[in-house]
């Protein structure tokens, strides 16, 4: 199985809602990173957490980490239908590439 | 600046043929990245490029991909005797010196073996 698995793999909300997405992993990291990806093209960062950091926003975007449970969420804030998109998580594992997860599809509805 | 880009965006072959695909990375960057997405799945890591030093070949599936670096910038991937099992979108991306901070994607390449 995969280094980054996300949760859930589809979502479906309202304009205005949050939308919470989480990503387990397995093995002890460097730093984890959140991407999206619209039409199944081109990835764009979104954020990036150190091990040693519990929590970091930017914008709307909380992410948060927790270590000892080998796990992350990310949380889309007032959510708005440019926010639809797949979202994955990234581990560096101190490998020279990132690990991605199988991403989680998010759809907001006007 | 100019972004990462990649050519051509999509490629449709026949079983059997090679096919070459192109990465042109953002100026400065030091390392360079393929990864293959197959349809609604993650990123499946290929190769990577550092500098001048050997690269990382730990992802390639199998000895039909190679792909090499000229001169520290233009990248090609290069598919022999291709395979349905090919088809995907090929993503390049790169980054400054190495680090795993941010990686910067180009648009990807889909490719279609019929």
């Amino acid at each position: 199985s995969q280094q980054g698995e996300e949760d859930p793999q589809a979502l479906s909300i309202q304009e205005g809602e949050n939308a919470t997405m989480n990503c387990s992993y397995k093995t002890s990291i460097n730093n984890l990173q959140w991407y999206r990806q619209n039409s199944g093209r081109g990835l764009v960062h979104l954020i990036l957490i150190r091990s040693n950091e519990r929590e970091k926003h930017s914008g709307r975007l909380r992410v948060t980490l927790d270590t000892s449970k080998k796990s992350s969420s990310l949380l889309i804030t007032a959510s708005r239908a440019a926010d639809t998109a797949s979202y994955f998580c990234a581990t560096d594992t101190g490998r020279r590439a990132l690990t991605f997860g199988s991403g989680t599809r998010l759809q907001v509805q006007p | 600046g100019a972004g990462v880009s990649q050519s051509p965006s999509n490629k449709v072959t026949e079983k059997g043929k090679d096919v070459e695909l192109r990465c042109d990375p953002i100026s400065g960057h030091t390392a360079l990245y393929w990864y293959r997405q197959s349809l609604g799945q993650g990123l499946e890591f290929l190769i990577y490029f550092q500098g001048n030093s050997a690269p990382d070949k730990s992802g390639l599936p199998s000895d039909r991909f190679s792909a090499e670096r000229t001169g520290g910038s233009v990248s090609t991937l290069t598919i022999q005797r291709t395979q349905q099992e090919d088809s995907a979108v090929y993503l390049c991306a790169s980054s400054p010196e190495g680090s795993t901070d941010t990686q910067y994607f180009g648009p990807g390449t889909r490719l279609t073996v019929l």
